[in-house]
């Protein structure tokens, strides 16, 4: 069964800095994998999307990349600001079916002004 | 707003009553998924709808849970004999393959508790 690790957990930072989040599936045999922003009590926005034939997607300030021999993603997110703090997820699908997408359980983020 | 919609947001309920659900899809979106998140936790998958069938049910969907696509539009979860376990935000998604990706598009969520 495939399941997914993000680290940290949880995450504080002053304003300004750059962070990476992290994310691992324990089977590397990801077609693709998004990463969702989710603010408290409310329903998931999708980030970016990396599909079967990309190794990593940009967007503004964030950058995520997808080493399918390990099945390792991270987000990098560039000069953060307290609006950035929510708690951000990925989520991998082994085969573009859609009803396999499997979530990780997420790294919540403080951005401290 | 051409987003995904579900109503109500919030459904406060007795033990054993019965609830239901509904999701408005992005109108081109052929797929439509049903998840479940529990606080501190990720989504987990519920069922799933190619247009109007049902293709796939997790195990996690008991009998209790039923869900409906009935014109390939919009679609119901329906949880009968709610239990104080069912406390949890649901959440719907759409997708459409026409780019031959399956992104998935959010709501916000129907956040259920059980009394």
């Amino acid at each position: 069964k495939q399941e997914v690790t993000q680290i940290p957990a949880a995450l504080s930072v002053p304003e300004g800095e750059n962070l990476v989040l992290n994310c691992s599936f324990t089977d590397s045999a990801i077609y693709n994998l998004q990463w969702f922003r989710q603010d408290p009590g409310k329903g998931l926005t999708s980030l970016l999307l990396i599909q079967s034939s990309q190794r990593e997607q940009t967007s503004g300030r964030l950058n995520a990349s997808l080493d399918k021999s390990s099945g390792r993603s991270t987000l990098y997110i560039a000069a953060s600001q307290p609006g950035d703090s929510a708690t951000y997820l990925c989520a991998g699908d082994p085969y573009n079916y859609g009803q396999n997408f499997v979530f990780g359980p997420g790294t919540r983020l403080s951005v401290l002004p | 707003d051409t987003g995904v919609s579900q109503d109500p947001r919030h459904k406060i309920t007795k033990r054993g009553q019965n609830v239901t659900f509904r999701c408005d899809p992005i109108s081109e979106h052929n797929r439509l998924y049903w998840y479940r998140q529990t606080l501190g936790q990720g989504p987990e998958f519920l069922t799933y709808f190619q247009n109007e069938a049902q293709l796939e049910k997790s195990r996690l969907l008991s009998d209790r849970f039923s869900a409906e696509r009935p014109k390939g539009s919009f679609s119901t979860l329906e949880i009968q004999r709610t239990e104080q376990g069912d406390s949890a935000m649901y959440l719907c998604a759409s997708s459409s393959r026409d780019r031959d990706v399956d992104e998935q598009f959010f709501g916000p969520g129907t956040r259920l508790t059980v009394l």
